[in-house]
């Protein structure tokens, strides 16, 4: 079946303006995951959702990050005036459900500031 | 100091040599330990996963879990080009939904 998908697969933008990264996870998938994987860095935890209940925003690094799941499916990650730093390659993964279950990831979107 | 700790390598063996992967950890509630592999430009995908102090085997790869020194292993026999990825170790505390990944180790298998 089909896998998470995540789009744009690559994004160039300018200091200071906002970008949207989209996830689809995989149909029937509870759990939805962000992480950051920056040069040299493992993968940074940034966000979880499960279900409906409150998402896990305690790894965002700054107010500047913000994330949404509409409807328990599809996530959007949103950067707001971008930082240089934020480069990095975003992953997201899902998993049948939170906990043990085994996380599915993307190809990841990456994104270079200018 | 990191909470996690992976020697990002690069760690270069011709073909058919045993593969040794490590991570060292500092916090001892970690209780579930995975090993993901991550090809170029692709997203990581689960190989192997323990919840125990012990080995575990599956085909060429075997985890290894040592939760007295804090260190885990992944072996890797008769290693293959195809093996040629970064290897990522990752934990997490039974009853929380986060992993903690290590920097990853970027293997070359050469012919």
């Amino acid at each position: 079946g089909a896998g998470v998908s995540q789009s744009p697969s690559n994004k160039v933008t300018e200091k200071g303006k906002d970008v949207e990264l989209r996830c689809d996870p995989i149909s029937g998938h509870t759990a939805l995951y962000w992480y950051r994987q920056s040069l040299g860095q493992g993968l940074e935890f940034l966000i979880y959702f499960q279900g409906n209940s409150a998402p896990d925003k305690s790894g965002l690094p700054s107010d500047r990050f913000s994330a949404e799941r509409t409807g328990g499916s599809v996530s959007t990650l949103t950067i707001q005036r971008t930082q240089q730093e934020d480069s990095a390659v975003y992953l997201c993964a899902s998993s049948y459900r939170a906990g043990r279950e085994t996380q599915y990831f993307g190809p990841g979107t990456r994104l270079l500031v200018l | 100091q990191k909470e996690v700790e992976q020697d990002p390598g690069p760690l270069s063996v011709p073909e058919g040599a045993i593969v040794s992967l490590n991570c060292t950890y500092s916090n001892s509630a970690f209780q579930y330990f995975m090993w993901y592999r991550q090809y170029s430009r692709k997203g990581p995908e689960l190989l192997m996963y323990t919840y125990s102090s012990g080995n575990k085997e599956d085909g060429r790869f075997t985890a290894q879990v040592d939760k007295s020194s804090k260190y885990i292993s992944l072996f890797i026999r008769d290693s293959q080009p195809s093996d040629s990825a970064t290897y990522l170790c990752a934990m997490s505390i039974v009853g929380t939904d986060k992993l903690i990944f290590g920097t990853g180790t970027r293997l070359q298998v050469f012919p």
